[in-house]
């Protein structure tokens, strides 16, 4: 059962660091989001991928990179981190994309970034 | 501009009363889908219902029931007799099918049950 899974589930950065959110699925879901949750903002999406070796941008791209090099896989980067980037980030997956199809959510990743 | 917007930011009730929940959308398409997800405190978000632009007819499961009226673009959600397990985040969410499954999510209404 396990689902989506993101690791880690907390982490704390100071400005300038780098780092890596590692979201992996075991449906074969073709599709995968990346978006991060803010007070007043709901969800909003940063990234997603619509296949194994393929990522698109989505609404707030800026400051971030993903990977998809595997299908099961979706990787967010964050290469200089800003107060900013502080947020509640959520990996999600869908079979497909044909616009009918629901999001599996991970459980989030709070960031804090001093 | 919000594709989708949940006016409430937070409600509270009395257990056992009954609450709606507002969403009003914005889209172009002809063809889309709409969805309720609900986010407790333990933070996953969890799917609730899909409906897509076709199908207008209300419908009910248990204690909750969904009200989709295309005329005023809005899909409103209600929970009867609420219950403390019912406190969470609720976010209303939209689908366009040219967007390949790019899902627009309201800010989220906040419900607090309070025994």
């Amino acid at each position: 059962n396990a689902g989506v899974t993101q690791t880690p589930k907390f982490r704390v950065l100071k400005t300038g660091q780098s780092m890596t959110l590692l979201c992996a699925q075991d449906m074969n879901h073709e599709y995968m989001y990346w978006y991060r949750q803010d007070p007043g903002m709901g969800l909003r999406l940063i990234h997603y991928s619509v296949g194994e070796g393929t990522t698109a941008k989505g609404e707030v791209p800026d400051g971030y990179n993903v990977s998809r090099l595997k299908k099961q896989n979706f990787l967010l980067g964050l290469e200089s981190a800003a107060p900013s980037q502080t947020s509640v980030y959520f990996c999600a997956s869908s079979l497909a994309g044909t616009g009918l199809e629901k999001l599996f959510f991970g459980s989030g990743t709070q960031l804090s970034v001093l | 501009a919000q594709k989708v917007t949940q006016a409430q930011t937070e409600i509270s009730v009395v257990e056992k009363e009954d609450v709606t929940l507002d969403c009003v959308y914005e889209t172009r398409d002809t063809t889309y889908y709409l969805f309720w997800y609900k986010q407790p405190p333990s933070g996953e978000l969890v799917f609730l219902i899909r409906r897509n632009s076709f199908d207008e007819q209300n419908e009910i499961s248990g204690r909750y029931s969904w009200n989709f009226q295309k005329s005023t673009s809005s899909f409103n959600f209600t929970i009867t007799a609420s219950q403390v397990v019912d406190s969470a985040v609720y976010f209303c969410a939209l689908s366009e099918i040219r967007g390949g499954n790019q899902f627009y999510f309201g800010t989220g209404t906040s419900l607090t049950v309070i025994p």
